[in-house]
């Protein structure tokens, strides 16, 4: 299997909270991201959450990291139309190899 | 200012053709990279240049070659174009090797 596995699409309403998941197989990743990419565009980093935390929240962003079982997720509460994009969910291990390995990407569809 | 700008957008050859892409960064950072984004979004890391000097070249064929002129550019060149480069590439470029990446908007490659 992959090293890095989300779901393909996920589709919300305007205003819904919508939570992207990601699990990944490295139990020694010490950085997990989220990266956004908007159409036409490049990777935006949006957040990343160090492997000795549980939780980082910025703003409307939530990221639960569940270190156990190699789950990470992205929760976006009030989800707008400029929020569609796709989502990349990508592992790093840290101490001399920082090049992040990425899943295949989330593509988030906000209909209102 | 475009932070990490790539040239051209699209680019459409015939297969055996030899082509480059281009990629310049102003925001004087020291790494670089070339990651290729295949057609189910699957992003990978291609070579990374740390000031100018190859410090990663992941299992890529021969036939791409990076160049690296200066710390602020990082060219691909592709010889003998196949059907199975069509992608999307994109460069990257970070403060140092364990920065945050910031991503060029990518180039659309098609071989017909």
């Amino acid at each position: 299997g992959e090293d890095v596995e989300q779901s393909l699409f996920l589709s919300v309403r305007e205003g819904d909270s919508s939570v992207i998941n990601c699990t990944y197989t490295d139990s020694s990743s010490t950085y997990l991201y989220w990266y956004k990419q908007e159409p036409g565009a490049g990777l935006q980093l949006l957040t990343y959450i160090f492997s000795n935390m549980d939780m980082k929240q910025d703003q409307r962003l939530t990221v639960l990291l569940n270190k156990k079982d190699k789950h990470l997720s992205l929760r976006i509460a009030d989800t707008q139309t400029g929020d569609s994009a796709i989502y990349f969910c990508a592992e790093s291990m840290g101490g001399g190899s920082y090049i992040p390995t990425f899943g295949r990407g989330t593509s988030l569809i906000v209909h209102p | 200012d475009t932070a990490v700008s790539q040239t051209p957008k699209y680019l459409v050859t015939q297969m055996g053709n030899d082509k480059s892409i281009k990629c310049e960064q102003n925001l004087g950072h020291d790494t670089m990279y070339w990651y290729k984004q295949d057609s189910k979004k699957f992003l990978k890391i291609m070579f990374s240049y740390n000031n100018k000097e190859l410090i990663i070249n992941e299992t890529v064929p021969n036939r791409f070659s990076p160049k690296s002129p200066d710390k602020a550019h990082l060219n691909l060149h592709i010889n003998s174009l196949e059907l199975g480069d069509s992608a999307v590439y994109f460069c990257a470029s970070s403060r140092t090797e364990y920065n945050e990446q910031f991503f060029g908007p990518g180039t659309r490659l098609t071989v017909l």
